[in-house]
């Protein structure tokens, strides 16, 4: 069965460094997604990107964020100059048409911030 | 504003209790969708189910069932006859029609299932 996956499953970084998260969604997906879940907490959106470009963007998904699709199967999440409070599960998903349809998770990355 | 509201923090039963999981939403949206994930101790997030807001009719699966009524802005969850494997935190999630995609997520319920 098609998973999402991503890479990799934990990254350690100083404050003030640039991460790239990456991602790899399921092949016939045109939908994909950004969400972060601080420890213990809630999962919130960050950013949802179709046809190349960000469709939707939360208050979270400042300048210090970025996505890219730099191929045809990668979707990566850059910040640029991490601060201590981005320390988080990020989850990658995908789908195949928006709203209507369930969105399928990576198992996560996460990102600790020192 | 909170769109997703999972008012039970935490839930513990006995294995083999049936349990009820609450879930209220608000929107203003004519079509919307709702949903509910899984995520076990392990981390990752597991769809269970998607509900529109044209179909009220209520769903079981297995063990889960699922109560959606409109009139009351609850989308409900049952796990019957639980058991340990069902310890996990359950996630409601809404999506509206025009916000291409974004899940907003509750708070989440733990749900404990002791032997």
């Amino acid at each position: 069965e098609p998973e999402v996956t991503q890479t990799p499953s934990h990254q350690v970084t100083q404050m003030g460094q640039e991460v790239i998260l990456r991602c790899v969604p399921i092949s016939n997906h045109l939908y994909f997604y950004w969400y972060r879940q601080i420890l213990g907490q809630k999962v919130e959106f960050l950013v949802s990107f179709y046809n190349n470009e960000i469709s939707e963007k939360s208050e979270i998904f400042d300048d210090q964020f970025s996505v890219e699709r730099p191929d045809g199967s990668n979707f990566t999440l850059k910040i640029r100059s991490t601060k201590l409070e981005d320390s988080a599960m990020y989850f990658c998903a995908s789908n195949v048409g928006s709203s209507y349809n369930e969105q399928f998770f990576g198992p996560g990355t996460r990102l600790t911030v020192l | 504003a909170q769109k997703v509201t999972q008012a039970q923090t935490e839930i513990s039963v006995v294995e083999k209790e049936d349990v009820t999981l609450d879930c209220v939403y608000e929107t203003r949206d004519t079509t919307y969708y709702l949903f509910w994930y899984k995520q076990p101790p392990s981390g990752e997030l597991v769809f269970l189910i998607r509900r529109n807001s044209f179909d009220e009719q209520n769903e079981i699966s297995g063990r889960y069932s699922w109560n959606f009524q409109k009139s009351t802005s609850s989308f409900n969850f049952t796990i019957t006859a639980s058991q340990v494997v069902d310890s996990a935190v359950y996630f409601c999630a809404l999506s509206e029609a025009d916000s291409w995609g974004k899940l907003q997520f509750g708070a989440g319920t733990q749900v404990v299932v002791t032997p």
